[in-house]
C-alpha cells in the first residue's frame, strides 16, 4: 500500500490486560519504526526493524513489550500486562533504503491505548 | 546526550504575516534534520529534510527551513501563514553515526511547537 496502515485506531484495555497493535509499512519499504507519544506530545522512539531483523531496540522497555515483524505479515507491538502508564498514542513508521541517500519516515495515524 | 530544543510551546501569528518555529539540535557529527506536522487526531507529515548541501531547504505547503551548523540551528519558516497551518510541528534529527545502511535511524524529536495562525 501506499500508506502506513495501523490498526486499531483505539484500543482499551484493563490493567493487567495484554495489548497487540498492528502495522502495515509501505510496500517495499525496509525499516519499520514504532514511537510512543505521550500526554505531552513527546516522542519515545521503541523499537526498529529492517525487514524481519530487530535493528535497534535501544528504547524498547525489556519488561512487558515484544515486537515482531515477520514476512507477509504486519509488524506487530505487543504489551504484556498493561500498565496505566502504557497509554499512549503509538505510532508505526516506515522507511525505504536508498544507498548513500536518507529518506523520511512515513508515519501512520496511530494506535490510541488507553489504558483503565 | 543528543537531544533536539523547540523553545517554544507556542507559536502564534495572524494570517498573511511570516512565521519561524525554532529548533535548536545538540548532536555529535553532521545529523540529518526533519520537520514534521501533526493535524488533530493525525499521524505525522513530512514537510522537509536537510542531509547536505545549500543550507536553505524548501519543502512542503510552502515551508521552508535553514540549517546553520554554527549556531546548530534548523528553524522552519513560511513567508505568509495561513489558518490551515495551525498544527503541532515537531523538530527531530537523526544522528549520522551510525551506519544505517542508507536508510535514517531512529528520529530524536523535538518537544512540538503548536502554531496558531489566526485570520
Amino acid at each position: 500500500g501506499e500508506e502506513v496502515a495501523q490498526t486499531p485506531k483505539h484500543l482499551v484495555r484493563g490493567e493487567g490486560q495484554k495489548a497487540k497493535l498492528y502495522c502495515a509499512p509501505i510496500k517495499g519499504h525496509s525499516y519499520v519504526f514504532w514511537y510512543q507519544q505521550v500526554l505531552k506530545n513527546e516522542f519515545k522512539f521503541l523499537i526498529s526493524f529492517q525487514n524481519e531483523n530487530v535493528f535497534d531496540e535501544t528504547g524498547m522497555p525489556k519488561e512487558r513489550f515484544s515486537a515482531k515483524c515477520l514476512p507477509n505479515s504486519p509488524c506487530s507491538l505487543e504489551i504484556q500486562a498493561t500498565k496505566l502508564e502504557d497509554s499512549a498514542v503509538y505510532f508505526c513508521a516506515s522507511s525505504q533504503w536508498v544507498e548513500a541517500m536518507d529518506t523520511e519516515a512515513f508515519f501512520g495515524q496511530g494506535t490510541r491505548l488507553t489504558v483503565v | 546526550a543528543q537531544s533536539v530544543a523547540q523553545p517554544e510551546d507556542q507559536v502564534n501569528v495572524a494570517e498573511g504575516n511570516p512565521l519561524t518555529v525554532k529548533c535548536t539540535y545538540s548532536v555529535s557529527g553532521n545529523p540529518y534534520l526533519f520537520w514534521y506536522v501533526q493535524y488533530p487526531n493525525r499521524g505525522l507529515q513530512f514537510l522537509l529534510k536537510y542531509i547536505t548541501g545549500d543550507n536553505l531547504v524548501k519543502g512542503s505547503y510552502g515551508f521552508e527551513a535553514e540549517f546553520n551548523k554554527s549556531q546548530t540551528s534548523f528553524h522552519l519558516k513560511k513567508p505568509s501563514a495561513l489558518v490551515s497551518d495551525s498544527a503541532l510541528y515537531f523538530c527531530a534529527v537523526s544522528p549520522p553515526e551510525r551506519d544505517y545502511g542508507g536508510s535514517q535511524g531512529n528520529l530524536i524529536f523535538g518537544k512540538g511547537t503548536k502554531l496558531s495562525v489566526k485570520p
